[in-house]
C-alpha cells in the first residue's frame, strides 16, 4: 500500500526554526518532494530528495531517510510570508505522484 | 514566457450541468495531470496523460472525462455524474526527462 502522513497544522514564531515531518510507506520509492502552497494558489516546488541525507537550499532544507521512510522540511529564520501549506509527495512504483494531506503552517509575529 | 495556464480561475455551475476546465502548457511537456484538492486535504489524481492521444484513469476518475488531442492541451470535463464536484482543480505538466511536476494556477469550481 501507499501511505503518506504529515501533521495537519503547526504554529511557529517569526524568526524561529520549524521542522515539518513526513513519513511514508511505499512498495517502490523514487524520490520525495516538498511543495509550498499558499491558499488558493498552485503548489510550488521546494525540494526533491532521492538519496539519504540533508539538502540545503537557502532558508529551506530537506532531509530524507529511505530506510526509515522519513523526511522533514526545515525552515529557518521564519518570515510571515512562509505561512502556507507544505505538501510532502512521493512517486509510487506505478509512477504516480502521491501527496500527503499537507501541513498548514502559521507564522506569528 | 513558458508556463501552464488554467481557465477560468473561478467557475460556477448548476447541478446537473457538465462543465469543461481548460489546461494549456507551452513547456513542450509530454505528460499532463489533473488533480482535485478538497479543504484540508492533499491532491488526488483524477486523470493523467503521458503522451498525445493517450490518457489513464487516476484514483478518482469517476464522473470525469478528459481528452488529449494536442500536446499543449488537456481539458477536463466534470460531468453531472460527479457527486461532489465542488473543489479546487489543479493541472500539472512534466517533462519526460524530469521528475518535477509544474502546476497551473488552479480552477475553483463551485456547484450551486
Amino acid at each position: 500500500g501507499q501511505n503518506i502522513d504529515q501533521p495537519t497544522e503547526m504554529t511557529a514564531t517569526e524568526g524561529a526554526i520549524v521542522q515539518i515531518n513526513c513519513t511514508y510507506q511505499t512498495s517502490g520509492f523514487n524520490g520525495l518532494f516538498w511543495y509550498q502552497q499558499h491558499a488558493g494558489e498552485a503548489p510550488t516546488f521546494l525540494s526533491y530528495n532521492v538519496l539519504d541525507g540533508l539538502e540545503e537550499k537557502g532558508r529551506f532544507s530537506s532531509f530524507l531517510s529511505r530506510s526509515k521512510g522519513y523526511s522533514y522540511l526545515l525552515l529557518k529564520e521564519l518570515q510571515m510570508k512562509d505561512s502556507a501549506s507544505y505538501l510532502c509527495a512521493h512517486y509510487n512504483q506505478g509512477g504516480k505522484l502521491i501527496f500527503g494531506q499537507g501541513t498548514e503552517l502559521s507564522v506569528k509575529p | 514566457d513558458g508556463g501552464i495556464t488554467q481557465s477560468p480561475k473561478y467557475l460556477f455551475r448548476k447541478e446537473g450541468q457538465n462543465v469543461t476546465l481548460s489546461c494549456e502548457q507551452n513547456l513542450n511537456h509530454d505528460a499532463m495531470y489533473w488533480y482535485r484538492q478538497d479543504p484540508g486535504q492533499g491532491l488526488r489524481l483524477i486523470y493523467y496523460s503521458q503522451i498525445v492521444n493517450d490518457f489513464q484513469k487516476g484514483d478518482i476518475a469517476e464522473g470525469y472525462s478528459v481528452s488529449r488531442e494536442k500536446k499543449e492541451s488537456f481539458p477536463l470535463t466534470v460531468t453531472s455524474a460527479q457527486k461532489n464536484p465542488t473543489a479546487f482543480y489543479l493541472c500539472a505538466s512534466q517533462s519526460g526527462g524530469d521528475n518535477e511536476q509544474f502546476f497551473g494556477p488552479g480552477t475553483r469550481l463551485t456547484v450551486l
